[in-house]
């Protein structure tokens, strides 16, 4: 089945920096590849998402890559802010099985902005 | 527009109790969806509902893990008996379907089965 791995497990960056956090996935069949937020304790947010027919996608200071050749997506945020501190989840959309929209998370990157 | 609710948002349990959590979805959305997340990691996915019928529970331990979606709207997720390792926050999802992808997330019930 899908299995969608998430590195790095930890960033650290300047306020100011740019942050990347990058994701593999093993089925080429997958078309969908949400990015969620969590902030400590609190739900999950979506903060932006592609799909398989777009190479990429900005929205304001995040932006996310899809290389479908090589299975993986990206995504990036520029000029960090201490407020982008979070656990940051990739998730591909397996479109096989009994279920539809259903979606394999990575294991998170915790991003720590420091001022 | 409301957002997903759960309730409770702790529960603190001693093994092989039972255990029970809801869900109320967003107004309108068909979907339903359980997640378990553990610490440290990604949330994964028990179980998806259409309306009042599953669609996935492939992943669901059924021996003890049993879920409900009587009328298309809230949903249970009950832990019949529990396990130390079953301590980890269970995420209710829900999605408008129609070829709507993004899936919404409530605050989940965090659990420790002590």
């Amino acid at each position: 089945g899908e299995n969608v791995e998430q590195h790095p497990s930890t960033l650290s960056v300047q306020e100011g920096d740019s942050a990347v956090i990058k994701c593999t996935y093993s089925d080429s069949a997958s078309n969908y590849f949400p990015w969620y937020k969590q902030e400590l304790g609190k739900r999950p947010q979506l903060i932006i998402d592609i799909r398989s027919n777009v190479g990429e996608k900005k929205d304001q200071r995040i932006a996310v890559t899809l290389n479908k050749t090589a299975k993986h997506f990206s995504l990036h945020i520029t000029e960090t802010q201490p407020e982008d501190s979070a656990v940051y989840f990739c998730a591909a959309k397996a479109p096989w099985g009994g279920g539809y929209n259903k979606l394999i998370f990575g294991a998170g990157t915790r991003l720590a902005v420091h001022p | 527009e409301a957002g997903v609710a759960q309730s409770p948002r702790y529960k603190i349990i001693e093994k092989r109790q039972s255990v029970a959590f809801w869900c109320n979805p967003i107004s309108g959305h068909a979907t339903l969806y359980w997640y378990q997340q553990i610490l440290g990691q990604g949330p994964k996915l028990l179980i998806q509902f259409q309306n009042n019928g599953v669609v996935d529970d492939s992943q669901l331990p059924k021996d003890r893990f049993s879920a409900e979606r009587l009328k298309g709207v809230d949903s249970t997720l009950k832990i019949q008996p529990a396990k130390l390792e079953d301590s980890a926050v269970y995420l209710c999802a829900s999605r408008l379907s129609g070829g709507l992808e993004t899936q919404y997330f409530g605050p989940g019930t965090r659990l420790l089965v002590l």
